[in-house]
């Protein structure tokens, strides 16, 4: 079955220090991938999203995301946190005919000063 | 530059009462979803449309209908809504690729 999970439901750091979260999915096509952020009492706003080509994809905000299909992961990154980014973080995957997303569960960042 | 909209933004209502939640977008997307947020589930999806007057259920469509005669308008309504339907619902469309845009979400309290 399809899937993605997000291992870490909470994620603490501190500003100015780097960020990694992890997402591993389930997926029997080749996967598009997304990250979404999602801030307090907002809707979600699309970060980065991988189709095709380079493994490596470029987001706004600073933020980037590696696929590795080896291990059917597509991990967000970002070198240097600031107290802006402390928001929740989800993970989809898709692909099928039907642009339907399969999301995570998220992963809620905070920043501590 | 609208995008995508949601009203009311927030709603309260009673168990049992029939509640219609909004979605409007501007950029004339083929495709149009209905999710809930709860915690601990992350987002679930209710129903989805790819146009026009083709709908279909998603994850989670029980106690819900959905109507697409318009391709901007996707409402959802809760014909008898229940506690357990309190939630945060989100509104999001997608052009033709698997992108998709997200309104800023309807808070729903059924008492």
């Amino acid at each position: 079955a399809q899937s993605v999970t997000q291992p870490d439901i909470h994620i603490t750091v501190s500003e100015g220090a780097s960020l990694e979260l992890r997402c591993n999915y389930s997926y029997g096509a080749t996967p598009y991938l997304f990250w979404y952020v999602q801030s307090p009492g907002q809707g979600l706003q699309l970060l980065l999203k991988y189709f095709s080509g380079d493994t490596l994809v470029q987001g706004i905000k600073g933020f980037e995301a590696e696929f590795k299909r080896s291990q059917s992961s597509f991990n967000l990154r970002k070198p240097s946190v600031h107290w802006s980014d402390a928001a929740e973080y989800f993970c989809a995957v898709g692909g099928d005919s039907s642009y339907k997303l399969i999301f995570g569960s998220g992963t809620r960042l905070l920043v501590r000063p | 530059d609208a995008g995508i909209t949601q009203s009311p933004r927030y709603k309260i209502t009673e168990t049992g009462r029939q509640v219609t939640l909004m979605c409007h977008q501007t950029w004339s997307h083929s495709y149009m979803f209905w999710y809930r947020q709860d915690l601990g589930h992350g987002l679930r999806l209710i129903y989805y449309s790819a146009a026009a007057d083709i709908t279909d259920k998603g994850e989670v469509p029980d106690g819900y209908v959905v109507s697409r005669s318009k391709t901007e308008n996707f409402p959802l309504t809760l014909e008898s809504a229940t506690r357990s339907q309190t939630s945060v619902y989100f509104c999001a469309s997608s052009g033709n690729q698997e992108t998709q845009y997200f309104g800023p979400g309807t808070r729903l309290l059924v008492l």
